[in-house]
């Protein structure tokens, strides 16, 4: 994978959890993060690095610094429990690449 | 409201040709800046995007199966189709189309159908 994130993030109700995306591309290009909760398609959750979708809770944002994005859920709730992708585009022909998927537990 | 919906065969022999469509409603791909992607997810594991078609019929394909992919668009139907040759156990998963909106570059996908299984055994 271009795109490098950690396979597991463990938060307790009510803190915060960071999720990183590290890729060369990620200097140059957006990022977005989308949500999937088991046997459901995925959900965007934040696009070109910072911006929520109209829909999504202000618990999550995002940003961006370099090569390395993050995904950032306040106030974590058990319903955040999930499989968080950040993807970016690899160049002008390849316009969508996924990071191997980080899984989000609630304590 | 914008939907997409994904259809095709569940069980596909290996070496056989895999077709799937993608009904959308609520867009057309005759609109300007309207895409389609189709993305898979093998059991258990990450995202995988494989093709993604354009307003104007381009066509963008994934470096490792482009191969074996084709996508194009029926837009009287507003229906997108997908095919993979050569089927392997190993391509066995869900298979979903998405939207995104081409502003200014490429953008997120913002709508996914609810996804179709495919299992390639014999």
């Amino acid at each position: 994978y271009d795109l490098t994130q950690p396979p597991s993030v463990s938060v307790s109700p009510g803190q915060t959890a960071r999720i990183t995306c590290s890729g060369d591309s990620l200097s140059k290009r957006y990022a977005y993060w989308y949500q999937q909760k088991p046997g459901l398609a995925p959900v965007l959750v934040i696009y070109k690095d910072n911006k929520r979708p109209s829909g999504i809770s202000g618990r999550f944002s995002g940003s961006s610094s370099g090569t390395t994005v993050t995904l950032t859920i306040s106030g974590v709730q058990a319903e955040d429990e999930a499989d968080y992708y950040c993807q970016s585009a690899d160049s002008s022909a390849t316009p969508y690449v996924f990071g191997a998927g980080t899984t989000v537990t609630v304590l | 409201q914008v939907t997409l919906r994904e259809s095709g065969p569940a069980l596909v022999k290996p070496t056989q040709t895999l077709t799937l469509t993608c009904t959308l409603s609520g867009f057309s791909l005759n609109t300007r800046e309207m895409c389609v992607s189709w993305i898979r997810q093998p059991p258990g594991r990450a995202l995988e995007w494989l093709a993604l078609i354009d307003w104007d019929n381009n066509k963008y394909y994934s470096t490792s199966l482009k191969t074996r992919l084709t996508v194009s668009k029926d837009t009287s139907k507003n229906q997108v189709v997908l095919t993979m040759t050569n089927m392997d156990p190993v391509d066995t998963g869900t298979y979903y189309c998405a939207r995104t909106v081409y502003s200014g570059g490429w953008n997120g996908l913002d709508s996914w159908g609810q996804g179709t299984l495919v299992t390639v055994s014999s």
